[in-house]
């Protein structure tokens, strides 16, 4: 079955630590993004692709970056978390024209201690 | 600049009535809108879309009804169930010069009490 999975779902960490936060699907997207989402708050974007060896920074600064080596994988890297860090990461991937809208991950609730 | 904007943090309905979720936006540019739903801990899952060149898209339980006169657009449940109750979102498409990102409200919690 076609899907998009993250992993891990929960992650409670250190202060300082390297943290990668993995996305995969399985529809054969081309465009894959990176939203950050807090309680109440619109989803940020932080991050998108639109091809292999494409990257792009969204609207919000992060202080992340990512990869896209497979056109099925994007993960996402803390070299160093904080405590600001701490959030809802929720990845998606989308056809070219997004008629469909986008499929999203089910997140990664960060937290940073 | 917020161009999508849902002034409703939050919103109760009682189960079986109609819950209707707004949403305003200031693009013009703007050319598709779309509805998702959110559970806590779970990524948005789509619900429904319109065209800007449509006035109501129906699907089930759910209508969505665009105004572009007044840059609004509702979505429409009838009637309320329990498992309604999420943070649902709406969103609106930029065209191809800006590769059809979304750009996003914050959500309205909607609340369905028995």
């Amino acid at each position: 079955e076609a899907d998009i999975y993250q992993t891990p779902r929960y992650l409670v960490i250190g202060t300082g630590k390297k943290i990668t936060l993995e996305c995969s699907q399985t529809m054969g997207h081309d465009k894959m993004y990176w939203y950050q989402q807090d309680p109440g708050m619109e989803l940020h974007l932080i991050h998108y692709s639109y091809g292999v060896n494409s990257t792009e920074k969204g609207d919000l600064s992060s202080e992340s970056t990512v990869s896209r080596i497979r056109t099925e994988h994007f993960p996402l890297t803390l070299e160093s978390a904080r405590p600001s860090h701490t959030s809802q990461y929720l990845c998606a991937s989308s056809e070219d024209q997004g008629y469909y809208g986008y499929t999203f991950g089910s997140g990664t609730r960060l937290t940073v201690v | 600049d917020q161009q999508v904007k849902q002034n409703s943090p939050s919103l109760s309905v009682q189960e079986g009535r109609i819950s209707i979720l707004n949403c305003d936006y200031t693009n013009s540019m703007f050319d598709y809108f779309l509805w998702y739903k959110k559970y806590p801990a779970e990524g948005p899952t789509f619900l429904i879309s319109i065209s800007s060149i449509k006035d109501k898209n129906e699907d089930g339980r759910f209508t969505v009804f665009l105004n572009k006169s007044a840059k609004h657009l509702s979505l429409h449940i009838v009637p309320s169930q329990p498992g309604d109750s999420a943070v649902y979102f709406c969103a609106a498409r930029k065209g191809m010069d800006s590769n059809y990102q979304l750009i996003w409200g914050a959500g309205t919690k909607l609340i369905i009490k028995p």
